[in-house]
């Protein structure tokens, strides 16, 4: 099955800094790799997502980049908030899965001190 | 927009009894997955359906069981639960079952705790 690894487990920096958490997956058969933001007790919220037809997507202060060869993804956050203050899930999930189930990192804690 | 419901928001329960989790997917959502978060952990999958009928079946125990209604709706029914059972449980949605790759959006989960 799909092992996904995270790194760092924790992040922290300085208000107004970049963020960058780093995903990598065994199966090359996953296609499809979303990003979650979990605060404490809530749910997990999809904040992004990339397909493998897809080098790079941005949204406004996020970003994620995908290298298919390497089989690693990463999410970039730049000018980052206090509200940026989370745990973030990498996961990974393929095609060929009917139902397509998310296999998910270990997380990063990120913590931005104002 | 709607979003995807969960019932009971927290339940407690002692060893060896018996619980029920539902879930109410996003509307026009016609998959629902089941996730089990331990205390500092990453969400875990246990099963997904797929137009009611089972899809996917990941790390969920012989204990437990789960289906899919005919209005979409999902039930998550756990037997002689265990201590370490106590987690929080999550149900997603998305559309598209088989094609793969489409959005989960989670609900806000059940707190689970077995005394």
């Amino acid at each position: 099955g799909e092992n996904v690894e995270q790194h760092p487990s924790t992040l922290s920096v300085q208000e107004g800094d970049s963020a960058v958490i780093k995903c990598t997956y065994s199966d090359s058969a996953s296609n499809y790799f979303p990003w979650y933001k979990q605060e404490l007790g809530k749910r997990p919220q999809l904040i992004i997502d990339i397909r493998s037809n897809v080098g790079e997507k941005k949204d406004q202060r996020i970003a994620v980049t995908l290298n298919k060869t390497a089989k690693h993804f990463s999410l970039h956050i730049t000018e980052t908030q206090p509200e940026d203050s989370a745990v973030y899930f990498c996961a990974a999930s393929a095609r060929y899965n009917a139902g397509n189930m998310l296999t998910f990192g270990g997380g990063t804690r990120l913590m931005v001190k104002p | 927009a709607a979003g995807v419901i969960q019932s009971p928001r927290h339940l407690i329960k002692e060893k060896r009894e018996t619980a029920t989790l539902k879930c109410y997917p996003i509307p026009r959502h016609d998959t629902v997955y089941w996730y089990q978060q331990g205390p500092g952990q990453d969400p875990q999958f246990l099963i997904s359906f797929y137009e009611k009928m089972q899809s996917d079946k990941g790390s969920i125990p012989d204990r437990f069981s789960a289906q899919q209604f005919s209005d979409y709706h999902s039930e998550l029914n756990m037997s002689s639960l265990e201590l370490g059972d106590s987690a929080l449980y999550f149900c997603a949605s998305s559309t598209g079952g088989k094609r793969g790759g489409t959005e989960q959006y989670f609900g806000p989960g059940t707190r689970l705790t077995v005394t």
